[in-house]
């Protein structure tokens, strides 16, 4: 089930099941999502993104949802394994004018995977 | 391909002295790196976006006298935390800009600060 901690939701699953954690975002005006996977004591690891202008992309194992309507973004995560646990946060892509981008980080949640 | 490394991977210091954290794009070059700060439990919060040859830009309410970032050449960045206190704890992280091929920002693999 789902779970509120001090700081950061927690997703606990079973492992061979499907995950899926949500986001919500703020801006309308983000021109990517992307979804990053961070392990205890590592950076960010880029998982999948979508434009703005697309509702579903898929991955290997990973299908990523937006819907723009209730500005909300979900990462579902098929047959999960141990190697998933980590937490799991979507950043909005703001393309700067003068090129580059900005990246805006949500809560994130933490995917625990039970065997 | 897209590596970006960070040095140290942690570190310790005392109340009141400074300490540096190099972050550097391996295989492509980056005009652009940026630094974030992380706190347990929270997520990445944006602190500064580092420009080569010119001065950084910081997010509102980040001191840039306590954080001095250089970005001396193409694949170096540095953010030097000035007179560190125990509150400036937390896991600094920096990326890189790869603005030739991919448009794309690389993370590094974190630097945790402890103030002592």
């Amino acid at each position: 089930g789902e779970s509120v901690g001090l700081h950061l939701p927690t997703l606990s699953v079973q492992e061979g099941d499907n995950s899926i954690i949500n986001c919500a975002y703020s801006n309308s005006a983000s021109d990517y999502f992307i979804w990053y996977k961070q392990e205890s004591g590592k950076g960010p690891q880029f998982i999948i993104d979508i434009r703005s202008n697309m509702d579903k992309r898929q991955g290997q194992r990973v299908t990523v949802l937006l819907n723009k309507t209730v500005k909300h973004l979900s990462l579902q995560i098929a047959a999960t394994q141990p190697g998933d646990s980590a937490v799991y946060f979507c950043a909005e892509k703001y393309i700067l004018t003068g090129g580059g981008n900005k990246l805006t980080f949500g809560t994130g949640t933490q995917l625990k995977v039970e065997l | 391909g897209a590596v970006v490394s960070q040095h140290p991977s942690w570190v310790i210091c005392k109340s009141g002295t400074s300490v540096k954290i190099e972050c550097r794009s391996l295989d492509f070059q980056a005009t652009t790196m940026f630094w974030y700060r992380q706190f347990p439990k929270q997520s990445l919060m944006l602190m500064a976006t580092s420009n080569e040859g010119s001065k950084a830009t910081y997010e509102q309410g980040v001191e840039k006298d306590k954080f001095l970032i250089n970005h001396a050449s193409l694949t170096l960045s540095t953010l030097t935390v000035t007179s560190a206190h125990p509150e400036d704890s937390s896991f600094y992280i920096c990326s890189a800009y790869d603005d030739s091929y991919t448009y794309e920002q690389y993370f590094g693999p974190g630097t945790r600060l402890t103030v002592t």
